[in-house]
């Protein structure tokens, strides 16, 4: 069974860091390319960034290009997520996301919710 | 990078009912299209790709349609568990795109 559980979140002061992390398990992690999605409060969903299984291939949205930083430890069956410079718009629950076809999510974690808050 | 909108934003229905949610592309996607079904407190579940591919494990009653910019989700009778949101999302191209959502609700 595919798992993905994300973790790491909480509470942020603007201009903070925090690091996610996504473990995997029940598939060859190292096969897929993983993403990162966010879901605001009440609001709808925006995709993050993604990253190629050998990690030769990282993309970002332009909302975070430049503050965050999207990793893997494929020995780990780990994804992460690296935010620096947080704003209160980054609030939002942040998905892991197995990309099984070509940017394509068939399975996602439950969620870490990241607050962004003085 | 490619907008994507959704009509209705929400609607009311009963169990038993026909529903269908459009979905359009700001530039042509060919059939890059995917569904999801997102319930309170949980996470997006792959529906339909492919704009019209049903997901291992996903009922019959769901179907989707279209090609280019305009394209539909149905659920053909609507069950209890249907109630939820349901987005469309381009993967043509980057940044991959979601639609703003339709909420299905109780009537």
């Amino acid at each position: 069974e595919v798992q993905l559980v994300e973790s790491g979140g909480g509470l942020v002061k603007p201009g903070g860091s925090l690091r996610l992390s996504c473990a995997a398990s029940g598939f060859t992690f190292s096969s897929y390319s993983m993403n990162w999605v966010r879901q605001a409060p009440g609001k709808g969903l925006e995709w993050v960034s993604s990253i190629s299984s050998s990690s030769s291939y990282i993309y970002y949205a332009d909302s975070v290009k430049g503050r965050f930083t999207i990793s893997r430890d494929n020995a780990k069956n780990s994804l992460y997520l690296q935010m620096n410079s947080l704003r209160a718009e980054d609030t939002a629950v942040y998905y892991c996301a197995r990309e099984g076809r070509l940017r394509i999510f068939d399975y996602w974690g439950q969620g870490t919710l990241v607050t962004v808050s003085s | 990078a490619i907008r994507m909108t959704q009509s209705p934003s929400s609607l009311s229905a009963s169990t038993g009912d026909r529903v269908t949610i459009t979905c359009r592309a700001s530039q042509g996607i060919s059939s890059y299209l995917a569904w999801y079904q997102q319930k309170p407190g949980k996470a997006p579940k792959l529906l339909i790709y492919a704009a019209s591919t049903l997901q291992s494990g996903v009922p019959s009653r769901f179907s989707g349609s279209g090609s280019g910019t305009d394209f539909t989700l149905t659920i053909s009778c609507l069950q209890s568990e249907d109630f939820a949101t349901y987005y469309c999302q381009q993967y043509y191209s980057y940044p991959p795109g979601f639609g703003p959502g339709t909420k299905v609700d109780i009537k």
